[in-house]
């Protein structure tokens, strides 16, 4: 079993649908919890970062984390063309934590 | 700063090939990863720098592999000889020391195939 899973998608929505993205872990130390978007032929760039349990918010963008389910969402709002890309989840022991063990990540197409 | 900067982005080898890649942390970073991408394995970590030293080697694959980091602004990773199953994205990123991922940069990527 991996250390994180991740739903493999792929997923296609139309335009303005909520985009829901989620990962479960198997290690209950980690700490803290990210996710990163990565743009065809590009690099993973950092999206949001939660620390411990609860919800963070940032624009249209959600993340979920609920430590004693070891289940983290991705909520994505009012999605639009332009966030078709690569979801990984991430997490971590601290924050400053080298190691990061990444999920495999969905694919999200979102369509005009 | 123009972030990341790797190269080549994209390399065509033949198998028992050497194949050289390189990268240029962002300025002031003290931290340098390299990562490997596949479909089958994902994102995973293969060498991890800290100040030009390398910490922690753990995920290179096999000897065929090596990364150096003769200073701050350059780094590279080796492959001798290259094998079909080497073919990958690989990718740098650099982060301030102790900074941990919160602050990490990733680059485009060099697209590795090896035939």
């Amino acid at each position: 079993q991996k250390e994180v899973e991740q739903d493999p998608g792929p997923l296609s929505v139309p335009e303005g649908a909520i985009v829901s993205l989620n990962c479960t872990y198997s290690n209950s130390a980690f700490q803290y919890f990210m996710w990163y978007r990565q743009y065809s032929r590009k690099g993973p760039e950092l999206l949001m970062y939660t620390y411990s349990s609860g919800n963070k918010e940032d624009g249209r963008f959600t993340a979920q984390v609920d430590k004693s389910s070891k289940y983290i969402s991705l909520f994505i709002r009012d999605s639009q063309p332009s966030d078709s890309a690569t979801y990984l989840c991430a997490m971590s022991l601290s924050s400053n934590d080298y190691k990061l063990s990444f999920g495999a990540g969905t694919t999200v197409t979102v369509r005009a | 700063d123009a972030g990341v900067i790797q190269s080549p982005r994209h390399e065509v080898t033949e198998m028992g090939q050497e194949v050289t890649l390189r990268c240029k942390p962002i300025s002031g970073h003290n931290s340098l990863f390299w990562y490997r991408q596949t479909m089958m394995r994902g994102l995973e970590l293969l060498i991890y720098f800290n100040n030009n030293v390398p910490i922690d080697d753990s995920g290179m694959p096999e000897d065929r592999f090596s990364a150096k980091m003769p200073n701050a602004s350059f780094s590279t990773l080796k492959i001798q000889p290259s094998e079909p199953r080497d073919s990958a994205v690989y990718f740098c990123a650099s982060t301030p020391f102790g900074r941990g991922h919160t602050e990490a940069f990733f680059g485009q990527g060099t697209r590795l195939t090896v035939v």
